[in-house]
């Protein structure tokens, strides 16, 4: 069954800090992958996606995920990390059809100024 | 451009009663999905309508329950309320075709259910 597995409960960083995100999967084949932020108060907004092709993907807010089949993960990164990105990442993966995300448990990031 | 809203943003129920919350998608889109999110929680699957029907349910009991509408907004009714059912309710919205053809799921904000 398909699953997704985010290890980091909490990571804390300092402002201009670099920042990376863990994400490991298990899929029948080769997925297509997801990371998804959510704001204190807000709603899921989508960063990048990966679904063929190159496998490293560039999102917004200067946020960057490397695909690695060998090692099942799909690992977001962001070279310094500012203030405002303190916030709960998820990432996911389909379900059983095209409109089914499953997520992970969410890593929660702070920012120490 | 609206995005996914949805209503109430805050509710408080108590066990035993019956919540409705509601949800318009994004323009242009006609699919509707729900998630539960508990808290220290992913979001789950509950389940998606299109055409004003079901189409695929995950792995909640027949308490929870929807509705679309033609214009494509949509209703989560939850029926019975426990306590274990506090949680966001997450509403995403897409065209048909889903993510698979490069499309992206949008979610609203979310109506936050308090069960006492």
């Amino acid at each position: 069954a398909q699953s997704v597995t985010q290890p980091d409960i909490h990571i804390t960083v300092s402002e201009g800090a670099s920042l990376e995100l863990r994400c490991n999967y298990s899929y029948g084949a080769t997925p297509y992958l997801f990371w998804y932020v959510q704001s204190p108060g807000q709603g899921l907004q989508l960063l990048l996606k990966y679904f063929s092709g190159d496998t490293l993907v560039q999102g917004i807010k200067g946020f960057e995920a490397e695909f690695k089949r060998s090692q099942s993960s799909f690992n977001l990164r962001k070279p310094s990390v500012h203030w405002s990105d303190a916030a709960e990442y998820f990432c996911a993966l389909p379900g059983d059809s095209s409109y089914k995300l499953i997520f992970g448990s969410g890593t929660r990031l702070l920012v120490r100024p | 451009d609206a995005g996914v809203t949805q209503s109430p943003t805050h509710l408080i129920k108590t066990r035993g009663q019956q919540v409705t919350l509601r949800c318009s998608p994004k323009s242009g889109h006609d699919t509707v999905s729900w998630y539960q999110q508990a808290l220290g929680q992913g979001p789950q699957f509950i389940f998606q309508y299109y055409e004003e029907e079901e189409r695929q349910r995950g792995n909640f009991p027949d308490r929870f329950s929807g509705h679309q509408f033609p214009n494509y907004s949509s209703e989560l009714n939850v029926n019975a309320l426990l306590l274990g059912d506090s949680a966001l309710y997450l509403c995403a919205s897409s065209s048909r075709s889903g993510f698979r053809s490069g499309n992206t799921i949008y979610f609203g904000e979310g109506s936050w259910l308090t069960v006492v």
